[in-house]
């Protein structure tokens, strides 16, 4: 079936140091892939996506490029902020050629970042 | 909008109790989704709704009712509450068309004693 695997944290960094988180995932068909962001106490929240080979989605400095060649979608920032601290989680949504979305998303099980001053 | 809503915010329960966890869109999506939330396991699907009327299981949908009489509402019941039933609980949704980007409320934190 489906499944995404994200390295396992928790991930400690300095601030403006350079930041990756890898995924990488198990698809049949065309998914979707996403990055969400949790901050403490809260839900999640979409930060980029991207839906096709070579996409590359990008928000708030954050980037991941869909490449279908090594089922893989890793997460960067060139310079992190105390304020990026947060658990950060992949996801897929299955989908064929023909079809939109799928009805469920399929999680990594999440990687914490710790951001220091 | 107020986006994905949900209530409570806490919740302590004692085993075999059963209550509802109510969630609520104002964004007019057809499908809505309730996720469960654990340590170490990302998160789970619990079940689902493609539209009003319209409901099915996901990954872990054992002790866990659904239904969906309208298109912006879709509360969780639990039966009989079990200890393996605490966790965070999500609900989702999300336009029938796009991606399959999901938008998520701010969660239920539930403690079964």
């Amino acid at each position: 079936g489906d499944s995404v695997t994200q390295m396992e944290g928790p991930v400690t960094l300095s601030e403006e140091a350079f930041l990756t988180i890898n995924c990488t995932y198990t698809a049949t068909g065309y998914p979707s892939l996403f990055w969400y962001v949790q901050y403490p106490g809260e839900g999640l929240q979409l930060l980029l996506k991207a839906t096709k080979a070579d996409d590359k989605g990008s928000n708030k400095g954050f980037e991941a490029t869909y490449r279908k060649e090594t089922t893989s979608f890793h997460l960067e920032k060139g310079s992190v902020q105390v304020s990026d601290s947060a658990v950060y989680f992949c996801a897929l949504s299955p989908r064929t050629y023909t079809q939109g979305g799928s009805e469920k998303l399929v999680f990594g099980k999440g990687t914490k970042l710790t951001v220091n001053p | 909008n107020a986006g994905v809503t949900q209530t409570p915010k806490f919740q302590v329960l004692k085993t075999g109790q059963s209550m509802t966890l109510q969630c609520a869109q104002d964004m007019n999506h057809e499908y809505m989704s309730w996720y469960r939330q654990d340590p170490g396991m990302g998160l789970r699907l619990i079940h689902y709704s493609v539209g009003a009327g319209i409901t099915d299981q996901g990954e872990v949908p054992n002790g866990y009712n659904v239904s969906r009489s309208t298109t912006e509402d879709f509360p969780l019941r639990l039966l009989s509450a079990a200890p393996s039933q605490t966790s965070v609980y999500f609900c989702a949704s999300r336009h029938e068309t796009g991606a399959g980007e999901q938008y998520f409320g701010p969660g239920t934190r539930l403690t079964v004693t």
